[in-house]
């Protein structure tokens, strides 16, 4: 099955300073990129995702970046605010015939003021 | 707010009991799925159904049943439940179960085994 892997498990950038987070996925098959963020004791909400026919994506201060050949996808946020401060997972799936979201371990992005 | 619905909010019990967390879909939406998210874990996903049947199984224990009525709202059964159960449940909508949608989730159930 699909086994993401997600780095870096913490961050801690200036306000006002890009973040970058990584991860790698193992299904060659998989087609669907979601980043999710999650603040603490809430529910996860979807913030960008990407699919496999697309190698960038952007949306405001956030952008998604996918690189199919070496099945890694990036999320970057510019210009950090402290409300960017959560948990962020990546997350793929193939959707054929195998509809499950493989969600990574997460990264704790912490903005310092 | 995502318009999927979750009760409880909260659950307190004991180890060995059986309770059963519900889950209102979006409206329209025929796929739902539950996710389990243990302390500074990840999000483990369970189980899927779409439109009444079971879809998709993921790392879920043979203590912990789901089922999807008519209605298209979820029910999630654990039972003899264990210390370790403890986490936050959260279940997500989406149109269809194609995979390749975006889920909405609910507010969770915080489960805590006492």
């Amino acid at each position: 099955g699909e086994n993401v892997e997600q780095h870096p498990s913490t961050l801690s950038v200036q306000e006002g300073d890009s973040a970058v987070i990584k991860c790698t996925y193992s299904d060659s098959a998989s087609n669907y990129f979601p980043w999710y963020k999650q603040e603490l004791g809430k529910r996860p909400q979807l913030i960008i995702d990407i699919r496999s026919n697309v190698g960038e994506k952007k949306d405001q201060r956030i952008a998604v970046t996918l690189n199919k050949t070496a099945k890694h996808f990036s999320l970057h946020i510019t210009e950090t605010q402290p409300e960017d401060s959560a948990v962020y997972f990546c997350a793929a799936t193939s959707g054929f015939g195998n509809e499950k979201l493989t969600f990574g371990t997460g990264t704790r992005l912490t903005i310092i003021p | 707010d995502s318009g999927v619905t979750q009760t409880p909010k909260h659950l307190i019990t004991a180890t060995g009991q059986r309770v059963t967390l519900r889950c209102s879909p979006r409206s329209g939406d025929l796929s739902v799925y539950w996710y389990q998210q243990s302390l500074d874990q990840g999000l483990q996903f369970l189980i899927q159904y779409y439109n009444g049947e079971e879809r998709a199984k993921g790392n879920i224990l043979e203590r912990f049943s789901a089922q999807q009525f008519p209605d298209l709202h979820s029910e999630l059964n654990l039972s003899s439940l264990e210390l370790g159960d403890s986490a936050l449940y959260f279940c997500a909508s989406s149109v269809l179960a194609s995979g390749g949608e975006t889920q909405y989730f609910g507010p969770g159930t915080r489960l805590l085994v006492l």
